[in-house]
């Protein structure tokens, strides 16, 4: 059972680049989201799903496209990567109805 | 939106020592969690906890869901305790399962 698994660990990209964050996760939960952490700040919803083929915004969703085709699936799409991009993002999953999340290890992103 | 305030914001400990960190939020919540934040960045579960006390090993977290307080505890502090504690919130709505963070408690353990 890995749980939730991210990848790239670290990514390095040019301004007006495109990316994408994978995410998966083995747990079969309905529920996955991401979440992006800036220093000294705690973290921020920016997407999420509720299950397969539906997705929704969160808090910060400028910028960033996601889709989700499948329950162990859901990857996070940046269509032209800006600095203020620059962040941790995380994903996490969870059954529904307020359960416990758990996170993947995170992505490490540096847009310059 | 619901506020969630973590207080100290840091916290130095000398190795072996106790302390006790606190959560609060501004409205009812379904949910509560404590993660711990190493210093390589991982987010480790610490505890599900709504309402109630729970234990696990030196670490303690009671929830006051009427008073909107959460608190956890760390007993004989080791070195690897240290990183950052988040408390993140839930509340349930028709979107799903939405966690408001707290900015956390930096925390140093020193030899």
């Amino acid at each position: 059972n890995a749980g939730v698994t991210q990848t790239p660990k670290f990514q390095v990209l040019k301004t007006g680049q495109s990316m994408t964050l994978q995410c998966a996760q083995d747990m079969n939960h309905e529920y996955m989201s991401w979440y992006r952490q800036d220093p000294g700040m705690g973290l921020r919803l920016i997407h999420y799903s509720v299950g397969a083929g539906i997705t929704d915004q969160g808090e910060v969703p400028n910028g960033y496209n996601v889709s989700r085709s499948t329950t162990e699936d859901f990857p996070l799409r940046l269509l032209s990567a800006a600095p203020s991009q620059t962040s941790v993002y995380f994903c996490a999953s969870s059954l529904l109805g307020g359960s416990e999340q758990f996170f993947g290890p995170g992505t490490r992103l540096t847009v310059l | 939106g619901i506020q969630v305030e973590q207080s100290p914001p840091d916290l130095i400990l000398q190795e072996g020592a106790n302390s006790t960190l606190r959560c609060n939020f501004s409205d009812s919540v379904n949910n509560l969690q404590w993660f711990h934040q190493n210093p390589w960045g991982q987010l480790i579960n610490l505890f599900y906890i709504p309402s109630g006390t729970k234990q696990n090993g030196r670490l303690s977290a009671t929830t006051v869901a009427t008073e909107r307080y959460s608190l956890l505890y760390i007993s004989s502090s080791q070195t690897t305790d240290s990183g950052v504690y988040f408390c993140a919130v839930l509340i349930l709505t028709g979107g799903g399962n939405k966690l408001t963070f707290g900015t956390g408690t930096q925390l140093k353990v020193e030899l």
